[in-house]
């Protein structure tokens, strides 16, 4: 099994509402990632776990929050986002230098 | 600081050779990757040099000279197929685990 998996592949949410974002590898990766990427735009990092922990936030806002519940699994909680977060939420692993990307969450915040 | 350009479109005919150029600063410099990405798909692996020299892969070829600070993918015998986004990405020892993308360049591979 060579492939990132991620749900849904679309979300649209209103403002006031909670959801989460999932992503699954079974390649035995040690890193993984969550990626923001805007139309036109090259994927921004978000975060990183290296070893089921977290190793970089790259300064997101609180209203994500990661969550990494084993080795195989990486969950990214949403609540009361706003519109300029709709974006594709990519996840990513890696063992060494090449990372493999999940087909991506299309989200529409209302 | 880290810093990547690359051209923004670059427009061929099939079967044409498309050469992409990065040029970066970047502190802890320890490779270079490069990615593909269609529209409406996921960025998917094409290459890593993080020596200098080629590295060829079937119609792909990827260089780097770590002294210049400059890299290039080179796409032989474009076809259609290979309309899409290609990002360069550096990665550096300031940060383990993250890569820095380049903006992107627009191929358009034309009849």
């Amino acid at each position: 099994d060579t492939e990132v998996t991620q749900t849904p592949k679309h979300l649209v949410m209103g403002m006031t509402n909670k959801k989460s974002l999932k992503c699954e590898q079974h390649m035995g990766h040690r890193a993984m990632y969550w990626y923001k990427q805007k139309a036109k735009k090259p994927p921004e990092l978000m975060f990183v776990y290296s070893y089921e922990k977290l190793s970089i936030n790259e300064s997101v806002p609180s209203r994500f929050s990661p969550e990494c519940p084993n080795s195989s699994l990486l969950n990214l909680h949403l609540h009361a986002l706003q519109p300029e977060d709709s974006a594709l939420y990519l996840c990513a692993s890696s063992q060494e230098y090449e990372q493999f990307f999940g087909p991506g969450t299309r989200l529409t915040v209302l | 600081g880290q810093s990547l350009e690359q051209p923004s479109e670059v427009t061929a005919v099939e079967g044409a050779i498309v050469q992409i150029n990065c040029t970066y600063q970047t502190s802890g410099f320890y490779g270079l990757s490069w990615y593909q990405q269609h529209d409406g798909g996921a960025p998917t692996f094409l290459s890593y040099n993080a020596l200098d020299g080629l590295e060829e892969t079937g119609r792909f070829s990827s260089f780097l000279s770590r002294s210049d600070s400059y890299g290039y993918l080179l796409l032989q015998e474009l076809q259609m197929k290979d309309s899409a986004s290609y990002f360069c990405a550096v990665g550096s020892t300031d940060s383990w685990g993250k890569l820095q993308f380049g903006a992107g360049t627009q191929v358009v591979v034309t009849p």
